[in-house]
């Protein structure tokens, strides 16, 4: 069955250090994937999306992630985070003509 | 621009009453989509429209209903409220099909039912 998978619930880090957030996916085919993030009370915003090309693909604030077919990942990362990325962070993916499917997110909690 | 646009934001309902969410888009997007966001099980689609007049079942219909019948217009009907429709509930729009277009989401609408 086609799955997505965020591993890590809940991540703590500090600010300034750097971050990856993990998202694996099961397809059979080459998937379109997003990242996507959720402040608190908001909706969910459009980090960068991967459909061809440049395997590595750059996104708004600062955010990047790398599509590596072999592992079947999507990883997010950011070199050095601020105390607004606190935040739900959601991989979705998707193939053919089918609907996204979300992964169940990881919560990103920013240390002074 | 407003964007998708979710009323209301906060709801509190008693088992078995009904309501309507409402959600409205001013993208003249094609694609509209009703999901509920429970902890640790990220989005789950309940129905999606392609255009006005035509609906479809996502991955949870039960206990819900939609109608279409503008472009910028996308309400979830929910009928005899259960537990088991506490939730956050997004809708979102797309201009064109998915999974390859960006969805843009609303802010939200979280229901309670007690």
């Amino acid at each position: 069955a086609q799955s997505v998978t965020q591993p890590d619930i809940h991540i703590t880090v500090s600010e300034g250090a750097s971050l990856e957030l993990r998202c694996n996916y099961s397809y059979g085919a080459t998937p379109y994937l997003f990242w996507y993030v959720q402040s608190p009370g908001q909706g969910l915003q459009l980090l960068l999306k991967y459909f061809s090309g440049d395997t590595l693909v750059q996104g708004i604030k600062g955010f990047e992630a790398e599509f590596k077919r072999s592992q079947s990942s999507f990883n997010l990362r950011k070199p050095s985070v601020h105390w607004s990325d606190a935040a739900e962070y959601f991989c979705a993916v998707g193939v053919g003509n089918e609907k996204l499917t979300f992964g169940t997110g990881t919560r990103l909690t920013i240390i002074p | 621009n407003a964007g998708v646009t979710q009323t209301p934001k906060f709801r509190i309902l008693k088992i078995g009453q009904s309501m309507t969410l409402q959600c409205t888009q001013d993208m003249n997007h094609n694609y509209m989509y009703w999901y509920r966001q429970d902890p640790g099980m990220g989005l789950k689609l309940i129905y999606y429209s392609v255009g006005a007049g035509i609906t479809d079942k996502g991955e949870v219909p039960n206990g819900y209903n939609v109608s279409r019948s503008t472009t910028e217009d996308f309400p979830l009907r929910l009928e005899l409220a259960a537990p088991s429709q506490t939730s956050v509930y997004f809708c979102a729009s797309s201009y064109s099909m998915p999974p390859s277009d960006i969805q843009y989401f609303g802010a939200g609408t979280r229901l309670s039912v007690l």
